[in-house]
């Protein structure tokens, strides 16, 4: 079953805009990762932030997790046209930290519109 | 580097007939996975395999997938008898060290069509 569940489904933007994603879960994680999905270069990873960290950044990316609320966000600044993609949570549980068994959610579609 | 290897690209086949993918991994990385990606989802784990061990299979079909990575490196996944709802793309993805790397690199994936 899917651990994560994603806000929106879908997001439609004009270039130079800020794109914010929402991914909520269910259980204890050990860490939750961001990945970017498209048809050019399939699915990549972006960004990992671990259970005892609140934000993290690379580049145009900025990642926020409340383990109090069981969430995540996603925000990418500045957006472009290349930003275009389906973008998915997938978290590491508690007990899954020898495997690093990813869990997907249902992913957000961003549409950058130039 | 090279990436993840994955053949092949598309395969259209009927129900009840047999497909294999096959997977090359990153050099060295000793995980190998293999993701189910069915349309306007996330993808699944299917099986995680650690050198040749199998770590986890819980949600492999055992009826009709099976998998193997003989001298832990490359990888096949076979369908027999393929589903009309086995329709998805398959991905494979490999990691370093999962228990500390948790990054996976993913391949391009095969998609599958069952009619």
């Amino acid at each position: 079953s899917q651990q994560g569940e994603e806000d929106p489904q879908a997001l439609s933007i004009q270039e130079g805009e800020n794109a914010t994603m929402n991914c909520s879960y269910k259980t204890s994680i050990n860490n939750l990762q961001w990945y970017r999905q498209n048809s050019g270069r399939g699915l990549v990873h972006l960004i990992l932030i671990r259970s005892n960290e609140r934000e993290k950044h690379s580049g145009r990316l900025r990642v926020t997790l409340d383990t109090s609320k069981k969430s995540s966000s996603l925000l990418i600044t500045a957006s472009r046209a290349a930003d275009t993609a389906s973008y998915f949570c997938a978290t590491v549980l508690t007990g899954s930290s020898n495997t690093g068994k990813l869990i997907f959610g249902q992913g957000t579609t961003l549409q950058v519109k130039p | 580097e090279a990436g993840v290897a994955q053949s092949p690209r598309y395969k259209i086949i009927e129900k009840r007939q047999s497909v294999a993918f096959w997977c090359n991994p990153i050099s060295g990385h000793a995980t190998l996975y293999w993701y189910q990606q069915i349309l306007g989802q996330g993808p699944k784990l299917l099986i995680q395999f650690q050198n040749n061990g199998v770590v986890d299979d819980s949600q492999l079909p055992k009826d009709r997938f099976s998998a193997e990575r003989l001298k832990g490196v490359d990888s096949t996944l076979k369908i027999q008898p393929a589903k009309l709802e086995d329709s998805a793309v398959y991905l494979c993805a490999s990691s370093l060290d999962p228990s500390v790397y948790y990054e996976q690199y993913f391949g391009p994936g095969t998609r599958l069509t069952v009619t």
